[in-house]
C-alpha cells in the first residue's frame, strides 16, 4: 500500500532563518506531488506541483521553492523565513491530475 | 476561476441527528469533486470521489451525492467521533494537465454526546 511520510511534525523558527521541509512517498512510482498551506480561515492553498523529476510549478508567488531531486521526494524550502509564511504545510500525491490526492499529517511552522 | 463555497461554516449537532453539508462548486467542466474529512493538526483523509450527477458514495454513516451544481454529505445518526472538518476540492485544470485540487473553506462538525 501506499504511504506518505512528511517531517518534522512542528517546526519554530526565527525570522530569515532558512526553511527544508521534507516529503516522501512509498509505494508508488511516478506520483504527481504537492505542496499546500492551510491557514485559519482560508483552507488550503496549492502552492506547487510537480509531475516529474524536475518539474516543478508554482501556483502564487511567494517566499518559497519546492524541489523534486527523486521520483517520490518532494522538498519545500525557503532561503529567508518571514513571519507571514507560518502556517500548515502538507504534502500530498496522486496518480494523475484529475484523481483524488493523498495527504500526509503535515509540518505546523511558527516563524517567531 | 473554480470556486468551491462550502455551507454551514460550523454545525454542531446531538448524537444521532442526521444533518447534510453542502458544496456548491462553479468550475468550467466538472471532473470530478471529492470529500475529505480533516481532524485538528492533521492532513485530511480522503473520503469519497464522484464524477458524475447523480452518482452517490457511502461509506458507514456518511453518503455523498452529486448534482450538477452541488455536492451533499448526508451524515445520518452521527456520534461523537464523527467530529471533525469536512472538506470538499475539485480538480483544478489548466489545460495543461490537472493543478491541484481547489478546495473550499470546509464545515466545521461538532456532535455533541
Amino acid at each position: 500500500s501506499q504511504t506518505i511520510h512528511q517531517w518534522p511534525a512542528t517546526l519554530v523558527q526565527p525570522v530569515g532563518s532558512p526553511l527544508s521541509l521534507e516529503c516522501t512517498v512509498e509505494g508508488t512510482s511516478n506520483p504527481n506531488l504537492y505542496w499546500y498551506r492551510q491557514a485559519a480561515g482560508r483552507g488550503l492553498q496549492l502552492l506547487f506541483y510537480s509531475v516529474g523529476i524536475g518539474q516543478i510549478s508554482s501556483e502564487v508567488p511567494q517566499n518559497l521553492s519546492a524541489s523534486r531531486p527523486q521520483d517520490r521526494q518532494f522538498i519545500l524550502s525557503s532561503k529567508k523565513l518571514l513571519l507571514s509564511d507560518s502556517g500548515f504545510y502538507l504534502c500530498a500525491w496522486s496518480v494523475g491530475g484529475l484523481t483524488e490526492a493523498f495527504f500526509g499529517q503535515g509540518t505546523r511552522l511558527t516563524v517567531v | 476561476e473554480d470556486q468551491v463555497t462550502q455551507s454551514p461554516e460550523a454545525l454542531r449537532l446531538q448524537e444521532g441527528e442526521s444533518s447534510s453539508l453542502n458544496c456548491s462548486y462553479t468550475v468550467s467542466g466538472l471532473r470530478g469533486l471529492f470529500w475529505y474529512r480533516q481532524d485538528p493538526g492533521k492532513g485530511p483523509e480522503f473520503l469519497f470521489t464522484l464524477y458524475s450527477a447523480g452518482e452517490e458514495k457511502e461509506k458507514e454513516r456518511l453518503k455523498a451525492t452529486l448534482t450538477k451544481k452541488e455536492s451533499f454529505l448526508h451524515i445520518t445518526a452521527p456520534k461523537p467521533e464523527d467530529s471533525a472538518t469536512y472538506l470538499c476540492a475539485v480538480p483544478s485544470y489548466s489545460g495543461g494537465g490537472a493543478d491541484g485540487l481547489t478546495f473550499g473553506k470546509g464545515t466545521h462538525l461538532i456532535i455533541q454526546p
